[in-house]
């Protein structure tokens, strides 16, 4: 069966250092990855996309990598604040259809 | 734009009662998804509008479910019966097919209660 597996449920850090989530997926070949936030209460906000040709995408403090080989993307994020406390979501179309599948989430919590 | 607006935000109905949530995508946007979200199963994809056609529905869970898309504006999620199982945060998102990978834009969803 398809699968989008984030590696852990909770993952709590300190603020200042950086906070990296996993994505992994299994019998797909996606042509490009999405991650986007979600903060309790509300609808997932998109923050980056990454292409399969893509190794690496910046923004501001964000870094995505894509490893088509591994099936994987990590996605970081450098001198994290207590305002990057979010869930975290990973998201593909693996049809190409423009049907977004989503990862069951990342919980992060910064520490001050 | 004010965004996906979905209504109502939380909704609160006994077993066997109709439901109906309703969700009005940007101005612009021709693609319109509906998922729901559990703390067990995740953010689901339960079908997917193309130009107000359904294109997937194979997420829809039962022929409890169903969803219609009479215009660009317009979207509706029906549950009849409910049962207490449905309770989850249903969202509705939309983006513009056609420009290549396009982000998704969600709502703030509803909160579904079956007591």
């Amino acid at each position: 069966s398809q699968k989008i597996e984030q590696n852990s449920e909770a993952l709590n850090i300190q603020e200042g250092k950086t906070a990296t989530l996993t994505c992994n997926y299994t019998n797909y070949s996606p042509a490009y990855l999405q991650w986007y936030r979600q903060d309790p209460g509300r609808g997932p906000v998109f923050l980056l996309l990454i292409r399969e040709n893509e190794k690496e995408k910046r923004k501001e403090r964000l870094k995505v990598t894509f490893d088509t080989t591994l099936k994987q993307s990590l996605f970081h994020i450098t001198a994290s604040q207590p305002a990057d406390s979010a869930t975290y979501l990973c998201a593909l179309d693996p049809t190409g259809a423009n049907n977004l599948f989503f990862g069951t989430g990342t919980r992060l919590t910064v520490i001050p | 734009d004010a965004g996906v607006i979905q209504s109502p935000r939380h909704e609160v109905t006994e077993m066997g009662q109709e439901v109906t949530l309703r969700c009005k995508p940007i101005s612009g946007h021709n693609s319109l998804f509906w998922y729901r979200q559990t703390m067990m199963r995740g953010l689901e994809l339960l079908i997917y509008f193309n130009n107000n056609v359904p294109i997937d529905d194979s997420g829809m869970p039962e022929d409890r479910f169903s969803a219609k898309m009479p215009n660009a504006s317009f979207s509706t999620l029906k549950i009849q019966p409910s049962e207490p199982r449905d309770s989850a945060v249903y969202f509705c998102a939309s983006n513009e097919q056609g420009l290549p990978n396009t982000e998704a834009f969600f709502g703030q969803g509803t909160r579904l209660t079956v007591v």
